[in-house]
């Protein structure tokens, strides 16, 4: 079956950039997504990419796709201590049933 | 309304009681979807809709578990028997389409609690 992958854990400085990862096996995944998740809340989306794209852009947030590799990155520019939770990447085919990632916690230290 | 609302937000129920869960989806929306979120983050999918019409059930444990969309009322997911593995967060998602790119929204999630 699918699987998408993420490291458990990062940990910046404030204003530093952050750049979380994640991997996916699934060839036919047509659109990918990030979602954040601050403690005892539900999924905030962040933003998405079409698997055609390489690249997207909004405000602080960058999305880069590679999809030879299958590998798909979140950069956060000038993180902030509200940017700390956990950071969930998701793909999804036509189907359109999301597979998740299992998260990756971002820690900002002031 | 604009978000997507669920509720009760804390349900505790004894082992073996029976559990209902409610969301109101997005207005508008065509398509919802219900997840389990487990202990480690772990996000399961269990059933999708397409107005009041199962879209994908196989993610749904077929004993215990089922839900409705009926018209005019909210989705519901009701656990029958309820086991101490059912405890963790249920959420219930949205989306315009059923179809990629138009993305799913969530709402804050029913975590129920089996004692």
């Amino acid at each position: 079956g699918e699987d998408v992958e993420q490291s458990l854990f990062l940990s910046v400085r404030e204003g530093d950039s952050s750049v979380i990862n994640c991997t996916y096996t699934d060839s036919s995944s047509t659109y990918l997504y990030w979602y954040k998740q601050e403690p005892g809340a539900g999924l905030q989306l962040l933003t998405y990419i079409f698997s055609n794209m390489d690249m997207k852009q909004d405000q602080r947030l960058t999305v880069l796709l590679n999809k030879k590799d299958k590998h798909l990155s979140l950069r956060i520019a000038d993180t902030q201590t509200g940017d700390s939770a956990i950071y969930f990447c998701a793909e999804t085919e036509v189907g359109n049933m999301l597979t998740f990632g299992g998260g990756t916690r971002l820690m900002v230290k002031p | 309304g604009e978000e997507v609302a669920q509720t009760p937000k804390h349900l505790v129920r004894g082992e073996g009681q029976k559990a209902k869960l409610y969301c109101a989806p997005i207005k508008g929306h065509s398509y919802v979807f219900w997840y389990q979120q487990v202990l480690k983050n772990e996000f399961k999918f269990l059933i999708s809709f397409q107005n009041e019409n199962v879209f994908d059930e196989t993610g749904m444990p077929k004993e215990r578990f089922s839900a409705k969309c009926l018209p005019n009322s909210p989705c519901s997911l009701e656990i029958q028997a309820t086991k101490l593995e059912d405890s963790a967060v249920y959420f219930c998602a949205s989306s315009l389409l059923g179809q990629g790119g138009q993305p799913q929204h969530f709402g804050d999630g029913t975590r129920l609690s089996i004692l």
